[in-house]
C-alpha cells in the first residue's frame, strides 16, 4: 500500500532564506507527483506536477525534483517571502487514474 | 483562469440529515473526484467519476455516499444520514483528458455535523 510522508511537519524560517521540503513515498511505481499549497481553511492550489519520466519542474521561485527509484521528491523554495507561509502538500498518483495519495503536509512559516 | 467551484462553502447539518455538496468542475475536464480532509488529518480520496460512472472508490465511500453528474456542468456528492464523524472539509477536483494530468481542486465545503 502506497504511503506518503512529508518531513518536517513544520518549519519556521526568516524571510529571504532558501528552503527544501521533503516528500517520500513507499512504492516507486508512480505515474506522477504533484505539489500543492493549502492556506488555512482553504482549498488546494496546484504548484507543480512532475511526471514519472521527469527529474524536475520549475515555476518561478519553486523547483520540484523527483527521484522515483529512491521514492523521494523535494520542493525547493528560493528567497522565501512571508506570503509563502502555508501548508505544502505532496501527492502521488499511483496509476493513470488520477486518484491521489497525499502526505500530511509541511506547514511553513516565513517570518518578516 | 478556469477553476473548480464548490458550494456551499460551509454547511451545518443535524446528525441523521442528508446533505448534498455541489461542484462545478472545469468545463472541458472529463475526470472528477471527491476527497475529504478531517481536521488535522491527511487529505483522503473518496471517489473518482468518469464517463458518467464511478471508476474507483475508497473504503470510506460506503452506501451512505453517492455521486451524480445530473447535467453537463454539476457534480454532486450526497451524504445520507450524516454522522458526527462525517464532519470534514470536502474537496472536489477535476482533471483534463487523462487521469495522469494536473488535478485542480475547489475551495472546499466545510461540513459540520452537530
Amino acid at each position: 500500500k502506497q504511503e506518503v510522508t512529508q518531513i518536517p511537519a513544520a518549519l519556521s524560517v526568516p524571510e529571504g532564506e532558501n528552503l527544501v521540503l521533503n516528500c517520500s513515498f513507499t512504492d516507486s511505481a508512480i505515474y506522477n507527483l504533484q505539489w500543492f499549497r493549502q492556506d488555512p481553511g482553504k482549498g488546494l492550489t496546484s504548484l507543480l506536477l512532475i511526471q514519472s519520466s521527469q527529474r524536475e519542474q520549475t515555476s518561478g521561485r519553486l523547483n520540484a525534483s523527483l527521484d522515483k527509484s529512491s521514492g523521494r521528491s523535494t520542493l525547493y523554495i528560493a528567497a522565501s517571502q512571508p506570503g509563502d507561509s502555508a501548508t505544502y502538500l505532496c501527492a502521488v498518483n499511483p496509476a493513470n487514474t488520477g486518484k491521489l495519495i497525499f502526505g500530511q503536509g509541511t506547514t511553513l512559516q516565513v517570518k518578516p | 483562469e478556469p477553476e473548480v467551484t464548490q458550494t456551499p462553502s460551509h454547511q451545518v447539518t443535524q446528525m441523521g440529515q442528508e446533505v448534498i455538496l455541489r461542484c462545478v468542475p472545469i468545463s472541458n475536464h472529463l475526470y472528477f473526484y471527491w476527497y475529504r480532509q478531517i481536521l488535522g488529518q491527511k487529505v483522503e480520496f473518496l471517489v473518482s467519476f468518469y464517463n458518467n460512472e464511478i471508476s474507483e472508490k475508497s473504503e470510506i465511500f460506503d452506501d451512505q455516499f453517492s455521486v451524480e453528474r445530473p447535467d453537463g456542468s454539476n457534480f454532486t456528492l450526497k451524504i445520507r444520514s450524516t454522522k458526527l464523524e462525517d464532519s470534514a472539509m470536502y474537496f472536489c477536483a477535476s482533471m483534463g483528458e487523462g487521469g495522469g494530468t494536473e488535478a485542480f481542486f475547489g475551495q472546499g465545503t466545510r461540513l459540520t455535523v452537530v
